[in-house]
């Protein structure tokens, strides 16, 4: 057990809907980071938060969005869903940010009908 | 531009025998970070080693052991032994200095142990 937590574990949801993944981050860790991991594209990163800034954005799309709380959980929200979204979202987190050892949450696996 | 290079797609190996996968990483950083994770059939992706670009001695930790070097920019990991347990897909990562935690990934390499 890593001590990240997702929930849900799976969600089935259609086309042009919107859904919101949560993440509780290991105890004292700032850092919150979001992850897709798909068939095609692998394991891709998403966005960063650092205690409740964002730090740093990857390959998001600008129908995703995310933010951190300030009880440092983090959601992200993915909106006008489409087939393509299908896959399995990570959620890591770490002490601060660079260089340190990402801890990942069980992740959420989400199917779009 | 992928940065991260895992050539082999699928190893396969019978228990006991050993396995190395192979990890080639392209960054211009001087200061950056090489991370291993396994991901078994459950789907939980599990932290496994973790080394700086400063750190280029090899080490053993139990079954696991891993060979960095700079001048070939690899990061080869080797599982000694190998028990059906192991069977997974191992990820390599890379996280440079100037993109703050970003994580990234190599394509994984599926292993197979059988018994």
């Amino acid at each position: 057990d890593s001590g990240v937590t997702q929930t849900p574990k799976h969600l089935i949801t259609a086309t042009g809907q919107r859904v919101t993944l949560r993440c509780s981050p290991r105890s004292g860790d700032l850092s919150v980071y979001w992850y897709q991991q798909s068939l095609d594209q692998g394991l891709q990163f998403l966005i960063q938060y650092y205690n409740g800034e964002e730090r740093a954005k990857g390959n998001i799309l600008e129908r995703f969005s995310a933010q951190q709380f300030p009880d440092l959980h983090s959601e992200l929200n993915l909106s006008s869903l489409e087939l393509g979204d299908s896959a399995l979202y990570f959620c890591a987190s770490s002490e601060q940010g660079v260089g340190e050892t990402q801890y990942f949450g069980p992740g959420t696996r989400l199917l779009v009908l | 531009a992928q940065k991260v290079t895992q050539a082999q797609t699928e190893i396969s190996v019978v228990e006991k025998e050993d396995v190395t996968l192979d990890c080639v990483y392209e960054t211009r950083d001087t200061t950056y970070y090489l991370f291993w994770y396994k991901q078994p059939p459950s789907g939980e992706l599990v932290f496994l080693i973790r080394r700086n670009s400063f750190d280029e001695q090899n080490e053993i930790s139990g079954r696991y052991s891993w060979n960095f070097q700079k001048s070939t920019s690899s990061f080869n990991f080797t599982i000694t032994a190998s028990q059906v347990v192991d069977s997974a897909v191992y990820f390599c990562a890379l996280s440079e200095a100037d993109s703050w935690g970003k994580l990234q990934f190599g394509a994984g390499t599926q292993v197979v142990v059988t018994p």
